[in-house]
């Protein structure tokens, strides 16, 4: 079965200071990865994904993820936050040879960024 | 572009009656669809899918129960509302084989 963590739930940060949220993930086989973020009032909207390819994705807002495939590992960073960063991010796994449709989803990091 | 709504936005139901929760995506034919529960400090959990018109997964097994009965409509429905039943509801799509799902607004339920 697949199942993602994310170990840090909380992290409160200052405005241009750098971020890193980590995810590792439990599954043998080949994988799909997502970051979701979900601002205060807003729906939870895709950060970025990564299929194959480079291991190094960036997504949208500054944000990028490294796949490291012998960690389990797709952990999100940002090298400098914004107080707009705020919000909560969701990682998600899904195993692509499960046959099974839909993701998996870690608890979430709920991100705080202080001016 | 596509557009998925979900309604209503709250609902505060009393234990023992019926919901219904409506999804309904626009722009978009023969989507995937999906029913999650956001608890708190719990993520998503995946409550039901559909890949058709009237095709159903369940992927746990809960007092809900889900239907489709057009192409871009899902429905999530009770009979009896238990108070474990309160959270919030989100909806999403994904595209005829492509893995990435979006996400409705979300239905936040609390059952007292």
């Amino acid at each position: 079965a697949q199942s993602v963590s994310q170990h840090n739930h909380h992290v409160i940060l200052s405005e241009a200071a750098s971020l890193e949220l980590g995810c590792n993930y439990s599954y043998g086989g080949t994988v799909n990865l997502f970051w979701y973020v979900q601002y205060p009032g807003q729906h939870l909207q895709l950060l970025l994904k990564y299929f194959s390819g480079d291991p190094l994705v960036k997504g949208i807002k500054g944000f990028e993820a490294e796949f490291i495939k012998s960690k389990f590992s797709f952990n999100l960073r940002k090298p400098s936050v914004q107080w707009s960063d705020t919000a909560e991010y969701f990682c998600a796994v899904k195993g692509v040879d499960t046959g099974r449709r839909a993701l998996t989803f870690g608890s979430g990091t709920r991100l705080q960024v202080q001016p | 572009s596509q557009t998925i709504h979900q309604w209503p936005a709250t609902l505060v139901q009393p234990v023992g009656s019926p919901l219904s929760l409506e999804c309904t995506v626009e722009g978009t034919s023969n989507p995937n669809l999906y029913w999650y529960r956001q608890a708190a400090g719990r993520g998503l959990q995946l409550l039901f899918y559909s890949v058709g018109i009237g095709q159903i997964s369940s992927e746990v097994p809960q007092n809900l129960s889900a239907s489709r009965p057009q192409d871009r409509q899902f429905i999530l429905s009770s009979k009896k509302l238990l108070l474990s039943d309160s959270g919030f509801y989100l909806c999403a799509w994904s595209a005829r084989n492509q893995e990435t799902q979006y996400f409705g607004p979300g239905t936040r339920l609390l059952v007292l």
